[in-house]
């Protein structure tokens, strides 16, 4: 079983649409949760980080379910400025060391 | 948030030369940096783990008299890809670590290196 695990999409929607995209961690002592976005060829960028209560930065929400060793991500009314590949990022704690998913592609169609 | 710049963002070499790629973390002090590595259509994989004044940790099948890595000072660290191969064309991307201690331990990107070795 992968690290981390997402679905690679392409997720298609239509502008003003609400997505969701779900990833899996198999590390139970995983301590930080973070979702980047990466546009292509470009680097990744910090879109938010996931605490354990969750939280909400405008369109964008992201909650950490510990039991069930999964992260969301659901952004609403999306844009088109909105699409590019989204990666799920756990890391261990005193190391520091993160691991990535393989991203999901979001393509906000017109 | 925090700005951490590389430098070149793309360089094109000959087979058998050496390309050195530097990082840096322009507004904050980074402890630690990260060298990922990036193929077409496949996501970031860690290749080492830079630590200022100490040797870098090398992940499991990534050559460390390959590529090596040096942290100098705690804004700058390199990586020099040593007799490149086609095969090391790739996407270069640093990070450093915000928060020190923290939990929550944030990585910056820097807007990495595009190597083509012919």
């Amino acid at each position: 079983r992968k690290e981390v695990e997402q679905d690679p999409g392409p997720f298609n929607v239509p502008e003003g649409a609400t997505v969701a995209f779900n990833c899996t961690y198999s590390n139970s002592a995983s301590q930080s949760f973070f979702w980047y976005r990466q546009d292509c060829r470009k680097e990744p960028k910090l879109l938010m980080s996931v605490y354990s209560s969750g939280n909400e930065d405008g369109r964008f929400t992201a909650q950490l379910n510990r039991a069930s060793q999964y992260i969301s991500l659901l952004i609403r009314d999306s844009k088109l400025s909105d699409s590019a590949t989204y990666l799920c990022v756990v890391g261990s704690g005193g190391y520091q060391k993160v691991t990535f998913g393989t991203g999901t592609k979001l393509q906000v169609i017109p | 948030g925090a700005v951490v710049s590389q430098h070149p963002s793309w360089v094109i070499c000959k087979s058998g030369t050496s390309v050195k790629i530097e990082c840096r973390s322009l507004d904050f002090q980074a402890t630690t940096m990260f060298w990922y590595r990036q193929f077409p259509k496949q996501s970031l994989m860690l290749m080492a783990t830079s630590n200022e004044g100490s040797k870098a940790t090398y992940e499991q099948g990534v050559e460390k008299d390959k590529f090596l890595i040096n942290h100098a000072s705690l804004t700058l660290s390199t990586l020099t890809v040593t007799s490149a191969h086609p095969e090391d064309s790739s996407f270069y991307i640093c990070s450093a670590r915000l928060s020190v201690g923290g939990v929550h331990n944030e990585q910056f990107f820097g807007p990495g290196t595009r190597l083509t070795v012919l």
